[in-house]
């Protein structure tokens, strides 16, 4: 268990620009969230994956944003044509889902100048 | 609405002593669960403690206890024997289950400064 990995960890990208990232859960956790972070703020949900099935978004997620987790495992989130509003942390998290095992990632911070 | 209230933006505690980091929450649903992660500017979550709705009693990890007064409605973390390393955002979340489909919904936290 080397817990949930997030990559990159930073980003800096100019506005307009797409960006992608990777998250890679814990390998028996089939439920898998993103989550996003601003200044100050708690996290926010962002959008939700059991196995590879895509289950619920939040309306914070815009058309620009989309979400996949093609076989189950990793998941990738991309943002395209990126706004400074975009900047924020990015955090994943996994789990069996059903009790209290939610494990987090480190976070990739995009920074949108 | 909002589901998680944290009511104190920041606390400052001498080393050593005790501190209580505030929660309430608001659901309908019988069956949830209340967590307390903490975020040290590292950035990562890290989990501290789980207390579920049915649980008759307060949870307990280590240092960190769950005061859970239910009728009330809050799930407040006390720290004891705080520590220099305690200094770090704490998290209050909720998990909440809707359709079948399940996520923690997170207040917007408190700082917490331990002074040496």
């Amino acid at each position: 268990d080397t817990g949930v990995s997030q990559d990159p960890r930073h980003k800096i990208t100019k506005r307009g620009q797409n960006v992608t990232f990777r998250c890679d859960p814990i390998s028996e956790h089939n439920r898998l969230y993103w989550y996003r972070q601003t200044l100050g703020q708690g996290p926010e949900f962002l959008t939700y994956f059991q196995n590879e099935a895509q289950l619920e978004k939040s309306r914070l997620l815009s058309d620009r944003f989309s979400a996949e987790r093609p076989k189950g495992s990793f998941s990738t989130l991309e943002i395209q044509r990126t706004e400074q509003g975009d900047s924020a942390m990015y955090l994943c998290a996994s789990s069996r889902g059903g009790g209290n095992g939610y494990t987090f990632g480190s976070g990739t911070r995009l920074t949108v100048v | 609405a909002q589901k998680i209230t944290q009511t104190q933006p920041g606390m400052f505690v001498q080393e050593k002593e005790a501190v209580t980091l505030d929660c309430t929450y608001d659901t309908s649903d019988p069956s949830y669960g209340l967590f307390w992660y903490k975020q040290p500017s590292s950035g990562e979550m890290i989990f501290l403690i789980y207390q579920g709705s049915y649980d008759q009693q307060n949870a307990t990890e280590g240092r960190y206890s769950l005061n859970f007064q239910k009728a009330r409605k809050s799930a407040n973390l006390v720290i004891s024997a705080s520590q220099l390393g305690d200094s770090a955002m704490y998290f209050c979340a909720m998990r909440e289950v809707s359709f079948g489909n399940e996520k923690l919904t997170f207040g917007t936290g408190t700082r917490l400064t331990i002074i040496p």
